[in-house]
């Protein structure tokens, strides 16, 4: 199974990012969205699709239908600068998948 | 506070083995499927193996199946991940990771350690 994600999208502070990650039929799947840093460990952002970790600002959110799942970063700000990664759990191949990550920048 | 503590890493040889650890604490460590992640130098992260919560499930990439366990010894809060025949392509940074709960599958890694370099270099 495989996940397909821009290299890269760059936005303005203030503005709104979308990240996006494409897989066959992936709305039939729980998406879980990651946030790495230079030089850090991932972390979590969003899971199951839309759901946010404790403690996460309501400006990251997410979306999954048909062939697409989304991530949204509204209001971007310097500190949202990072690589982000989704991932999917699939059953065919009991495999983790992640996705082939998206650059943030921050204009 | 959960912590995820991988200690292992190192420079080894082609062909060579080495045993990578993760030292769990602040978490019911027996009640959870833990994972290994890696990511090599400038790229991506790959997923490399999942043991669900009493190591009766285990879970392996194709790129190192039947080259790398995934082993856990819950009365020592510890994850382990042995691996034999190693090669170039396996210099990465190592993460160990939590599950969302004690079965292997459906699940996500929250959170994460900081990470073991392992080199594989002649």
């Amino acid at each position: 199974y495989v996940l397909t994600q821009p290299p890269s999208v760059s936005v303005a502070p203030g503005k709104t990012a979308r990240i996006s990650c494409g897989g066959n039929n992936i709305g039939g799947k729980s998406v879980h969205w990651y946030q790495q840093k230079p030089g850090q460990a991932p972390v979590m952002v969003v899971y199951d699709d839309s759901d946010r970790p404790s403690g996460l600002p309501e400006r990251f959110s997410g979306s999954n239908s048909g062939h697409t799942a989304t991530l949204t970063i509204s209001r971007v700000e310097a500190g949202d600068e990072a690589d982000y990664y989704c991932q999917v759990w699939d059953s065919s191949s009991d495999h983790y998948v992640f996705g082939t990550g998206t650059k943030v920048t921050v204009l | 506070q959960v912590q995820l503590v991988e200690s292992g890493g190192g420079v080894v040889q082609p062909g060579k083995s080495l045993r990578l650890s993760c030292a769990a604490s602040e978490f019911p460590f027996f009640a959870y499927a833990m994972h290994w992640v890696r990511q090599a130098p400038g790229k991506g992260l790959e997923w490399v193996a999942v043991i669900s919560y009493d190591g009766s499930t285990e879970y392996y990439a194709d790129s190192v199946k039947g080259r790398f366990t995934i082993s856990r010894d819950n009365s020592k809060n510890t994850l382990y991940l042995q691996m034999y025949s190693l090669r170039g392509d396996d210099t990465a940074v190592y993460y160990c990771a939590r599950d969302r709960g004690a079965a292997a599958g459906l699940g996500w890694f929250d959170p994460w350690g900081q990470g073991t370099l392992v080199t594989v270099s002649s």
